[in-house]
């Protein structure tokens, strides 16, 4: 099975910041990654995919990027309704597998 | 608009089965693979199982394989997941996902989720 590995698992922030968190794959997976952001008691939401591609209606301040085994998931100008807990996902192949989370607080 | 709405959840003993459905909407369901994916409390989020869009390819993770069932009926655009021989780790709500593709993939569009309770 691929693991996926984030970090931080907590990062502290504050509105306007900017923040990067980190999503490593135990072997190669191309661009198969992507990631979601869940609020409490909510469901996840699909945000990016291919590493890099935003879903629609999606707020251009998140980005992602990487290939291979390393990704990065940005936040710029961090909003109040960003604070939340991103997960990242591998898609490479079965099983899919997820990341531990990062939750993104104040 | 794309829903999904997951239904059959509840508490179960040890051992014990139970069927969960979702009944999706706002969509060509028979284009889209289709997805179970759990969280157990305060855990992070877990994929159990895939279902092609025609029901040919079907995919477990392997703390459910010969446990769980997922099936299709795309004539009544509703997905299941038979589980049987329950176990406290399967304590978790489920949601149903839709596949971004036809296949397996990134699950595009999430139901609310529904509550499994594993407990004597």
């Amino acid at each position: 099975d691929i693991l996926m590995t984030q970090s931080p698992s907590s990062l502290p922030a504050s509105v306007g910041d900017t923040v990067t968190i980190t999503c490593r794959a135990s072997q190669s997976i191309d661009t198969y990654l992507n990631w979601y952001q869940q609020k409490p008691g909510k469901a996840p939401k699909f945000l990016i995919y291919a590493a890099s591609r935003l879903q629609s209606g999606v707020p251009s301040r998140f980005s992602g990027s990487g290939s291979g085994t390393d990704f990065t998931l940005n936040i710029s100008s961090l909003q109040p309704e960003d604070f939340a807990t991103y997960y990242c996902q591998q898609s490479f192949g079965t099983p899919l597998t997820f990341g531990g989370g990062t939750k993104v607080e104040i | 608009e794309v829903q999904l709405v997951e239904s059959g959840g509840g508490l179960v003993k040890p051992g014990g089965s139970l069927k969960l459905s979702c009944a999706a909407s706002g969509f060509t369901f028979t284009t889209y693979g289709m997805n179970w994916v759990r969280q157990a409390p305060g855990k992070g989020l877990e994929w159990v199982s895939t279902i092609s869009s025609s029901g040919k390819y079907i995919y477990y993770a392997d703390s459910v394989k010969g446990r769980f069932t997922i099936s299709r009926d795309n004539a009544e655009n509703s997905l299941y997941l038979q589980m049987n021989n329950l176990r406290g780790e399967d304590t978790a709500v489920y949601y149903c996902a839709r596949g971004y593709n036809w296949n397996y993939g990134p699950e595009d569009y999430w139901g609310q989720g529904t509550l499994v309770t594993v407990s004597s």
